[in-house]
């Protein structure tokens, strides 16, 4: 079944350590994404491709980092774990960033810095 | 800057409606998108609004109103299924989604 594939499902990780969050996707889509979603706050924006071999900086992207090697992979990397950085992350993608492409979501890493 | 609000939480009857409000202020507008998210899955596209006026999909329908900041989710014939959060979500000048908190729906019997 053509989708998102995000892992880890869930990881416990020391503080200070650095973890890679996996995402691919199967669909072609240009435009990728990576959010985080906290109680009480909506999805907010880390980091985005609008293209293999672009990267740009949302709304939170300080301890975080990316790359777009290729049109499938976009993975997220915590250089050195904070425990404020304890959330959950969903990966998304779509045809193309702009007109009326939906963004299609995996089903998220919840991860959790001691 | 941009900023959206939802209801934090609204309870409804099976078989009822119920219309889910977002207002919104931007300095660029390009589309409102509506989500929905069972808990602890993730967020599914329901309905785009890039022009005024309503849209509808079966039982959900989605409201726009650019020059009131104003959108609408409305929801018909309601299913405890439907028991869940509803995300809207603003594309701002940039082309990237900026989102509401999220209304958590309760559907009682």
């Amino acid at each position: 079944i053509a989708g998102i594939t995000q892992a880890p499902t869930s990881q416990i990780l020391a503080a200070g350590r650095r973890m890679t969050l996996r995402c691919t996707q199967d669909m072609r889509h240009n435009a990728m994404y990576w959010y985080r979603q906290d109680l009480g706050l909506g999805l907010r924006l880390i980091h985005y491709s609008n293209t293999a071999g672009t990267t740009g900086k949302g709304e939170v992207p300080d301890g975080y980092s990316v790359s777009r090697a290729n049109t499938d992979d976009f993975p997220l990397t915590l250089a050195s774990a904070v425990p404020s950085q304890t959330s959950v992350y969903f990966c998304a993608s779509s045809v193309e960033a702009g007109g009326g492409q939906p963004q299609h979501f995996g089903d998220g890493t919840r991860l959790s810095i001691l | 800057g941009q900023n959206i609000d939802q209801p934090t939480e609204m309870t409804a009857t099976e078989g009822a409606i119920v219309q889910i409000n977002c207002t919104y202020q931007t300095s660029g507008f390009n589309g409102l998108f509506w989500y929905q998210q069972h808990a602890g899955e993730a967020p599914t596209f329901l309905s785009y609004n890039v022009l005024d006026g309503l849209e509808e999909k079966g039982r959900f329908s989605s409201f726009l109103s650019r020059s009131k900041g104003y959108s609408y989710l409305l929801l018909k014939e309601l299913q405890m299924k439907d028991s869940a959060s509803y995300l809207c979500a603003l594309r701002d000048s940039n082309y990237q989604l900026i989102w509401g908190a999220g209304t958590k729906l309760i559907i009682k019997p």
